[in-house]
């Protein structure tokens, strides 16, 4: 099955800085890479997500890069601010829509 | 963007009760729900995959006889925690996809079993 791992586990930066976390996957089969933002205690949500046949993906200060070949994908967040605190997951899905979601990342942005 | 609601939102149990979780996409119809369990400061794991008017699919490790799905309608899928102890305690989060992969989560239920 799917094997999804993600870096850093924790990632503290100032705001106005940019912040990026990296996910790699195993399964080649893997056609859909989405982007979670957790907060305590509440649901997932969806912030981004990006298909294998599209390279690179934005949405005003998110984006997210999938590199096919190395099996590997990013999220970059730029002028962070501290709303944007929080854990952040990312996930790939196989067959079945089936999700495996990464170790998570939990970022702290300090003012 | 579609909803998906989860009652209750939270429950404390005995040791060795049963507890019913309940999944319900409100806007939208999916044959096709997952079940997550969340530790704290973990990720999710997927348990198991909920089939509308069929059996449940249970990813390896999970007990099919001890968390029992059904998923009676094409908006409702139920999670049973049977016989519950102090080790089930834990976020239990369903999602359903809607479109052609994007899945919508629920808000969670937070189990704690004495």
């Amino acid at each position: 099955g799917e094997n999804v791992e993600q870096h850093p586990s924790t990632l503290s930066v100032q705001e106005g800085d940019s912040a990026v976390i990296k996910c790699t996957y195993s399964d080649s089969a893997s056609n859909y890479f989405p982007w979670y933002k957790q907060e305590l205690g509440k649901r997932p949500q969806l912030i981004i997500d990006i298909r294998s046949n599209v390279g690179e993906k934005k949405d005003q200060r998110i984006a997210v890069t999938l590199n096919k070949t190395a099996k590997h994908f990013s999220l970059h967040i730029t002028e962070t601010q501290p709303e944007d605190s929080a854990v952040y997951f990312c996930a790939g899905t196989g067959t079945a829509s089936k999700l495996t979601f990464g170790t998570g990342t939990r970022l702290q942005v300090t003012l | 963007g579609a909803v998906v609601s989860q009652h209750p939102s939270r429950v404390i149990c005995k040791s060795g009760t049963s507890v019913k979780i309940e999944c319900r996409s409100l806007d939208f119809q999916a044959t096709t729900m997952f079940w997550y369990r969340q530790f704290p400061k973990q990720s999710l794991m997927l348990m198991a995959t909920s089939n509308e008017g069929s059996k449940a699919t249970y990813e390896q490790g999970v007990e099919k006889d001890k968390f029992l799905i059904n998923h009676a309608s094409l908006t409702l899928s139920t999670l049973t925690v049977t016989s519950a102890h102090p080790e089930d305690s834990s976020f239990y989060i369903c999602s359903a996809p809607r479109g052609q992969d994007t899945q919508y989560f629920g808000p969670g239920t937070r189990l704690t079993v004495l």
